[in-house]
């Protein structure tokens, strides 16, 4: 049972360089999520998508942009990294924008330099 | 607008001792309540989830959460602490009401620590 993959697990980034973050669900499930987990803040909302084909913007969107070609997959892009936007991602998704309950990969540590 | 307030960011109890940890919620409308706990380098996993229907709902490893519109409150407990219970707890919030997003509002979080 997958669930949800994230890659990578961590990665260390100069800044101003371009990164992606990949994350595959084989749930089938039509929403999912990018979420950033910072110290003392919790987890924040960054993007998000009801269904293929289309994407929202979360609490914190500056910086980053998504893509849902398909129902699995839900790639995160940071243009130009800033150490900023050093954080631990996860990635999550719902069966739909209804359900409430969210299912989390395993998160992505980031480390810009 | 949906928010949840997390009192305390850090509680420490001893092992067979009482958890409780608190959680009080902003709603407009009847919300949807989840309690999701973190282990150490991991991702969320769901623990319990109220959905309009019994206020007292249990989860997973003995835990349980009792919904109180009077005091839209959402409190997790434990009567027994096990070393296993350490991890950070989070307690959240459906935003999903009509609006265009369904994501979970996420409380700060509380790290649980259990001493010997």
């Amino acid at each position: 049972i997958a669930g949800i993959t994230q890659a990578p697990t961590s990665q260390i980034l100069a800044a101003g360089r371009r990164m992606t973050l990949r994350c595959t669900q084989d749930m089938r499930h039509n929403a999912m999520y990018w979420y950033r987990q910072d110290l003392g803040l919790g987890l924040r909302l960054i993007h998000y998508s009801n269904t293929a084909g289309t994407t929202g913007k979360g609490e914190v969107p500056d910086g980053y942009s998504v893509s849902r070609a398909n129902t699995d997959d839900f790639p995160l892009t940071l243009a130009s990294a800033v150490p900023s936007q050093t954080s631990v991602y996860f990635c999550a998704s719902s069966p739909d924008k209804r359900a409430g309950e969210l299912f989390f990969g395993e998160g992505s540590r980031l480390t810009v330099l | 607008a949906q928010s949840v307030t997390q009192l305390g960011s850090h509680v420490s109890v001893s092992e067979g001792a009482l958890v409780l940890l608190r959680c009080n919620y902003s709603s407009s409308v009847p919300p949807y309540l989840f309690w999701y706990v973190q282990y150490p380098n991991q991702g969320l996993q769901l623990l319990l989830k109220y959905t309009s229907a019994a206020t007292l709902v249990k989860g997973i490893n003995g835990f349980e959460a009792e919904f109180k519109k009077s005091e839209t409150s959402f409190h997790l407990t434990k009567p027994s602490a096990h070393m296993s219970d350490a991890a950070e707890y989070f307690c959240a919030v459906s935003a999903y009401y009509g609006g265009s997003q369904g994501n979970l509002i996420f409380g700060k979080g509380t790290k649980l620590s259990v001493k010997p």
